[in-house]
């Protein structure tokens, strides 16, 4: 079963760091582009990153640029979300995502909540 | 960045209508957009791709149109399962932009 698996998530206080990471079966992950998605609690979905297959390309949202890096390890069938400097508006669901073939994100985590509060 | 502006932000339906979803995209994406569908609780499902492709698996009363810059989504026959949030997202570059999402509702 094609799957992806997301863990880390929990609360920090602002201004700490988490990690989050995504794992991958029932594809050859390294062949494919991943992506990370965050939701806020009753709010809409935001792309967050993305990473390509195997040069390690990444692009990200202005919002989380030079606090956040995208990162991946296909030995591990892992994808990573490092996350500093945290915000209380950084509170969301984050979802790892797989780019298909038709370049639309058709496999998808069940998200991992972060919560930011002191 | 390719701003996705979507409408309506709610839309109230009964079972068996038919009902359209509109984003429009900042600049030309040719037929790089897909839809998605999110309940309550879960991740958003895949419906729709290169603006008119359905995912497979997907119900055929689901179709997607462009013209332009603006796509739309029509559901023919509305289901009791397709009471549900909608999000365009834009697939023309790395940075795949979302639209603001429509939720369907039941009147």
């Amino acid at each position: 079963e094609v799957q992806l698996v997301e863990s880390g998530g929990g609360l920090v206080q602002p201004g700490g760091s988490l990690r989050l990471s995504c794992a991958a079966s029932g594809f050859t992950f390294s062949s494919f582009e991943m992506h990370w998605v965050r939701q806020a609690p009753g709010k809409g979905l935001q792309w967050l990153s993305y990473i390509s297959a195997r040069t390690g390309v990444t692009y990200y949202v202005d919002s989380v640029k030079g606090r956040f890096t995208i990162s991946r390890d296909n030995a591990k069938n892992s994808l990573y979300l490092q996350m500093n400097s945290l915000r209380a508006d950084d509170t969301a669901i984050y979802y790892c995502a797989r780019e298909g073939p038709d370049d639309a994100l058709d496999i998808w985590g069940q998200g991992t909540m972060v919560t930011v509060s002191s | 960045d390719i701003q996705m502006t979507q409408s309506p932000s709610t839309l109230s339906a009964s079972v068996g209508d038919r009902v359209n979803i509109t984003c429009r995209a900042s600049q030309t994406i040719s037929t790089w957009l897909a839809w998605f569908q999110q309940k309550p609780g879960q991740a958003p499902n895949l419906l729709i791709y290169k603006a008119s492709t359905l995912e497979t698996g997907v119900p055929s009363r689901f179709s997607g149109s462009v013209s332009g810059t603006e796509f739309t989504l029509t559901i023919n026959s509305l289901q009791p399962d397709d009471f549900a949030t909608y999000y365009c997202q834009q697939t023309y570059g790395y940075v795949k932009t979302f639209g603001q999402g429509t939720k369907v509702e039941i009147k």
